[in-house]
């Protein structure tokens, strides 16, 4: 099993610019999310998803979009990017049941948005 | 106040110390609670879930302190390859996402 597969792994943007990273999963989890990492900061919840057809916002999803078309996959797009969006990326996965149900996640994508 | 708070770091420790990591949470409808570690430039990984009674997992050892909402993770006999920065994970649903993570502590074991 692969896990959880992001894409790209680096990526520089110029302001204004648009673009997806891609997220793919191939453990079955339920539930898919993305994150995104700012130094000095926690991980920060941009957007999730508890099964196909279904998402929600997380705390910072503003400029971000999702869609969740099938179990497997789970991308990101930056609608229009921005200075601030400069972050790791990490997509996650976990099953739907079981307290204890912990995210796996990927390798991360690195943005750099000038 | 942050929900999940962590010691601030980093730690430099010799190799062999024991070295405990603290991290306290705010919302008292936690139910799930878990350590991970990230290594520069990298993605976190799972080192071990926290349950009730408290967990080992070779020198690993978590507990958790649900009417302090507390919880510590101790790591003995330190290693080289221990280095890392240690994240502290709560979620607050019996299922489902909500998962806040801690700004994370800093661990250099130095030889």
């Amino acid at each position: 099993n692969a896990g959880v597969t992001q894409t790209p792994k680096f990526q520089v943007l110029k302001t204004g610019q648009s673009m997806t990273l891609q997220c793919a999963q191939d453990m079955n989890h339920e539930y898919m999310s993305w994150y995104r990492q700012d130094p000095g900061m926690g991980l920060r919840l941009i957007h999730y998803s508890v099964g196909a057809g279904i998402t929600d916002q997380g705390e910072v999803p503003n400029g971000y979009n999702v869609s969740r078309s099938t179990t497997e996959d789970f991308p990101l797009r930056l609608l229009s990017a921005a200075p601030s969006q400069t972050s790791v990326y990490f997509c996650a996965s976990n099953r739907a049941t079981g307290k204890h149900s912990p995210l796996h996640f990927g390798n991360g994508t690195r943005l750099t948005v000038t | 106040r942050k929900e999940v708070e962590q010691d601030p770091g980093p730690f430099n420790v010799p190799e062999g110390a024991t070295v405990a990591f603290n991290c306290t949470y705010s919302n008292s409808a936690s139910q799930s609670f878990f350590w991970y570690r990230q290594d520069c430039r990298k993605e976190p990984k799972l080192l071990m879930s926290v349950y009730s009674s408290g967990n080992e997992d070779g020198r690993f050892t978590a507990q958790l302190n649900r009417a302090s909402q507390y919880i510590s993770l101790l790591i003995r006999d330190s290693k080289l390859s221990d280095s890392a920065t240690y994240l502290c994970v709560v979620n607050s649903r019996d299922y489902g996402q909500n998962f806040v993570f801690g700004p994370g502590t800093r661990l250099s074991v130095l030889p």
